[in-house]
């Protein structure tokens, strides 16, 4: 069974920190890495991918990934409240566009 | 504006009822995909669509059955074979050969079997 593993948190952070999510995957095969945020009660929406090692950057974030390790993390810079959400890791696996979703970190970002 | 549109929102359905739930896109995007999730769970590939008339089984296909007659649709009904259909039904679509792999979801239709 291929899994894609998030700690559930709620992971908290003053507005303005640095707020550092992670994600193990057990697909060494797996070539393409999608982070996604979720609000409460809504669809996800893309917001970062990443296909080679090192750290991929947009604007206030920052992916990396690691393959040898199977480690991808997504930094958000200047957490604001308007980021508190959930977020989704996801990683390819078996064929074009067919995507492991891990079950997701909740962020609170509080003033 | 382009995009999937989700149809009903918001639906109860009885034990033992098959229900249906509506999937359109306007995206011009060949495939198609459901999503189940549940509180505190990832999304869970249901089933796929890569082209009109053909379709293939997700992780949980069972006790779920689709149709791709049209480019632009893909309904998803839940059968009463279905153990437990209350969850938060995603659909979802990309352009084949697209760079990003990048998913495009409807809002959502949200099931509560009473």
């Amino acid at each position: 069974q291929k899994e894609v593993e998030q700690n559930s948190g709620p992971l908290s952070v003053p507005e303005g920190a640095i707020a550092s999510l992670n994600c193990t995957y057990s697909d060494r095969g797996s070539q393409s890495f999608f982070w996604y945020r979720q609000y409460s009660g809504k669809s996800p929406e893309l917001i970062m991918f990443i296909y080679s090692n090192g750290d991929k950057e947009d604007g206030r974030f920052t992916a990396q990934l690691n393959k040898a390790s199977q480690y991808v993390s997504l930094l958000i810079r200047d957490s604001q409240p308007s980021d508190s959400a959930t977020y989704l890791c996801a990683v390819s696996s078996g064929g074009y566009n067919k995507l492991i979703f891990g079950a997701g970190t909740r962020l609170a970002v509080h003033p | 504006d382009g995009g999937i549109t989700q149809s009903p929102k918001y639906l109860f359905r009885k034990e033992g009822q098959n229900v249906t739930l509506s999937c359109e896109q306007n995206l011009n995007h060949d495939a198609m995909y459901w999503y189940r999730q549940d509180p505190g769970q990832g999304l869970r590939l249901i089933y796929y669509s890569q082209i009109v008339n053909d379709f293939q089984k997700g992780d949980i296909a069972e006790g779920y059955s689709v149709s791709r007659e049209k480019k632009e649709s893909f309904p998803l009904t839940v059968t009463s074979a279905q153990k437990n259909p209350t969850a938060f039904y995603l659909c979802a679509s990309t352009p084949q050969g697209g760079a990003t792999g990048e998913l495009f979801f409807g809002e959502g239709s949200r099931l509560t079997v009473l």
